[in-house]
């Protein structure tokens, strides 16, 4: 079974706190990506990786960055965080390739007080 | 870039109803997914169709490529099938690496 695991389900961090989140899948996927789910607005794109080094901004980048150094970890950073990204992150990984199956983490609740 | 619409929004159903979710979509496609997401937030796939139908258990997914549509069929619901009920499909019809766009989901609830 492929797994996705994300380092934490329940986050609380101040504003102006720098944010880690990390996502290790181990099916050796080459695609991995970022969403935040907030109500009403559904899955939105932050950023994905299609290989190792390799980042590409999403719909929604701004107050993001990634990082990608090992093909089984993708990791997403709010360098500065506000109140704005309290939200769920998710994270999900497929092979590469049209209309793959994505698997999806357990996701992160991520509330910025 | 494809456009995907799911209705309804909401749906409430007693348990033992047969229930129908529709996905829309704008620009052809190689594949649609319907995913699962239960209170608590983790996403699973349910199925992967490019044509034609697919079961699994209770659930029914079909799809009419001519008319870019798809449904999910729930047969004899149960109120464990309570979900917010998602399609996707590929950002740009039959290319972009992997990237799906996803409807903004169909929220279930089955009451027993």
């Amino acid at each position: 079974d492929v797994k996705v695991t994300q380092s934490s389900r329940y986050l609380v961090k101040r504003t102006g706190e720098k944010v880690f989140l990390e996502c290790v899948q181990d099916m050796d996927h080459e695609n991995m990506f970022w969403y935040r789910q907030d109500p009403g607005l559904g899955l939105r794109l932050i950023y994905f990786s299609y290989d190792v080094k390799m980042k590409e901004k999403g719909d929604i980048p701004e107050g993001y960055s990634v990082s990608r150094e090992k093909k089984e970890r993708f990791s997403l950073i709010l360098e500065s965080a506000s109140t704005n990204q309290t939200s769920m992150y998710l994270c999900a990984s497929s092979f590469g390739g049209v209309g793959e199956t994505q698997y999806f983490g357990p996701g992160t609740r991520l509330l910025v007080l | 870039k494809n456009e995907v619409e799911q209705s309804p929004q909401n749906l409430t159903a007693q348990e033992g109803e047969f229930i129908t979710i529709n996905c829309s979509y704008s620009v052809g496609i190689s594949a649609l997914h319907w995913l699962q997401q239960h209170p608590g937030g983790g996403i699973v796939s349910l199925f992967m169709l490019s044509s034609g139908k697919k079961k699994h258990g209770r659930l029914i997914a079909t799809i009419n490529i001519q008319e870019k549509h798809s449904s999910l069929h729930i047969t004899a619901s149960h109120p464990r099938d309570s979900a917010v009920y998602i399609c996707a499909v590929p950002l740009f019809g039959g290319g972009s690496q992997g990237n799906l766009i996803f409807g903004k989901g169909t929220k279930l609830s089955v009451k027993p």
